[in-house]
């Protein structure tokens, strides 16, 4: 089973706009990291933000911001008034407790996404 | 800050061929990645190190595959014979420590491309 998916593989938004991409996981463990990367054309893996799993309120980093339902195993990204900067593959991933094993990220497939002028 | 770094940018070889890829994490980052991204896919951890020792190579294709880290810093990874379904981008991340806060910082990736 999927550990993460992200159910649109494409997202378009209008510059200015406000554009939320779903990222829903799965995991037993009680302690987790999830985290949101960009990854332009030129291929890097730029982090945006992280959301601890006991980490009450929902993480903002600048435009950013993630949508944390625990219960509902979702960490949805929202970024605010939309660049065309934003252009980009977006991956969510998740970091799954450390006791003693790998912490090692585990990637969705990503959502591609189109901010239009 | 210098970021992680890595090199070649692009390859192209042959299959049967053998490749390397070099890289050099951040300053101070004791925690070193090694990722596969195919195509159309998020990528996915082939080893990690921590200081010079082996976290985890569950996923690292041993038969082909193989994976450095000398006196904890530089790595390299190497493939050989390389194999078509091998095209890919090799990505390489560092992080400062083991916690699950910890934030994984990546290269700009290898892209190798096998005929």
């Amino acid at each position: 089973a999927q550990k993460i998916t992200q159910t649109q593989p494409g997202m378009f938004v209008q510059e200015k706009e406000a554009v939320t991409l779903d990222c829903t996981y799965d995991t037993s463990d009680q302690s987790y990291g999830l985290f949101w990367y960009k990854q332009p054309s030129s291929g890097e893996m730029i982090f945006l933000i992280y959301q601890g799993s006991y980490d009450e309120q929902n993480a903002t980093e600048g435009r950013y911001s993630l949508n944390f339902q625990k219960a509902r195993k979702s960490a949805n990204l929202v970024i605010s008034a939309s660049q065309l900067g934003d252009s980009a593959m977006y991956f969510c991933a998740m970091r799954e407790g450390t006791q003693g094993g790998s912490e090692k990220l585990v990637f969705g497939k990503g959502t591609k996404l189109t901010v239009n002028p | 800050e210098a970021g992680v770094a890595q090199s070649p940018r692009y390859k192209i070889i042959e299959k049967r061929q053998s490749v390397a890829f070099w890289c050099n994490p951040i300053s101070g980052h004791a925690t070193l990645y090694w990722y596969q991204q195919i195509l159309g896919q998020g990528p996915k951890l082939l080893i990690q190190f921590q200081n010079n020792g082996v976290v985890d190579d569950s996923q690292l294709p041993k038969d082909r595959f193989s994976a450095e880290r000398l006196k904890g810093v530089d790595s390299t990874l190497k493939i050989q014979p390389a194999k078509l379904e091998d095209s890919a981008v090799y990505l390489c991340a560092s992080s400062l420590g083991r916690r699950a806060r910890e934030t994984q910082y990546f290269g700009p990736g290898t892209r190798l491309l096998v005929l």
